[in-house]
């Protein structure tokens, strides 16, 4: 089945640390995205991409890194910067950048220990 | 800059009854796009509708129908008899090129939205 895959699921990290989240889509779109979503807010970009080595910052990038090597895969670091990693972290892809609708994926939930 | 409001927060009601959730928009573009999507408990988003800044009609698919009026800048949402299962978070969003650069969807802060049996 075509989808975006995220994972994991739940994943808890120690201050200091940087972790990587993982997404993938075999739904052969050309742009992807990462946003942020905290309780009671809406979702804000940090990152998105709209070819294979290419990506932009998005409204909240302070603290997180990301690549784009492949088509497939679009993962997203938080480093030891973010000063409040702890959300809930959605991952999206889209025809085209932006006008079509975007495919999430199940999310991943981070947590800081 | 754009932004998306979606004033109401949570909304509950009694299964069956109609309820509306609000979505007021801004932008300077005269191009963009809305959408609705729909967040279960389980996390994904799932998309409901998208809806270009030059179609003013009025959309229904089943029990659900969209009201887009450019004059007010909104863009509800109807969901006619509700059910238990249409219980969620929905989120309006816009996208569109204010400034020459796409950057993806602008979300609103999202309505809970509570069917009770």
């Amino acid at each position: 089945d075509g989808g975006i895959t995220q994972s994991p699921k739940y994943l808890f990290r120690k201050e200091g640390q940087n972790v990587t989240l993982s997404c993938e889509q075999n739904l052969n779109h050309d742009a992807m995205y990462w946003y942020r979503q905290d309780p009671g807010q809406g979702l804000r970009l940090i990152y998105y991409s709209q070819i294979v080595n290419d990506f932009q910052k998005g409204d909240i990038a302070e603290g997180y890194s990301v690549s784009r090597e492949k088509k497939e895969s679009f993962p997203l670091t938080v480093t030891s910067a973010q000063k409040n990693p702890t959300a809930f972290y959605l991952c999206a892809s889209s025809i085209l950048l932006g006008d079509t609708e975007a495919f999430f994926g199940q999310g991943t939930r981070l947590t800081v220990v | 800059a754009q932004k998306v409001t979606q004033a109401q927060t949570e909304i509950s009601v009694v299964e069956k009854e109609d309820v509306t959730l609000d979505c007021v928009y801004e932008t300077r573009d005269t191009t963009y796009y809305l959408f609705w999507y729909k967040q279960p408990p389980s996390g994904e988003l799932v998309f409901l509708i998208r809806r270009n800044s030059f179609d003013e009609q009025n959309e229904i698919s089943g029990r659900y129908s969209w009201n887009f009026q450019k004059s007010t800048s909104s863009f509800n949402f109807t969901i006619t008899a509700s059910q238990v299962v249409d219980s969620a978070v929905y989120f309006c969003a816009l996208s569109g090129r204010s400034g020459g650069g796409a950057d993806g969807l602008t979300f609103g802060k999202g309505t809970h939205l509570i069917i009770q049996p």
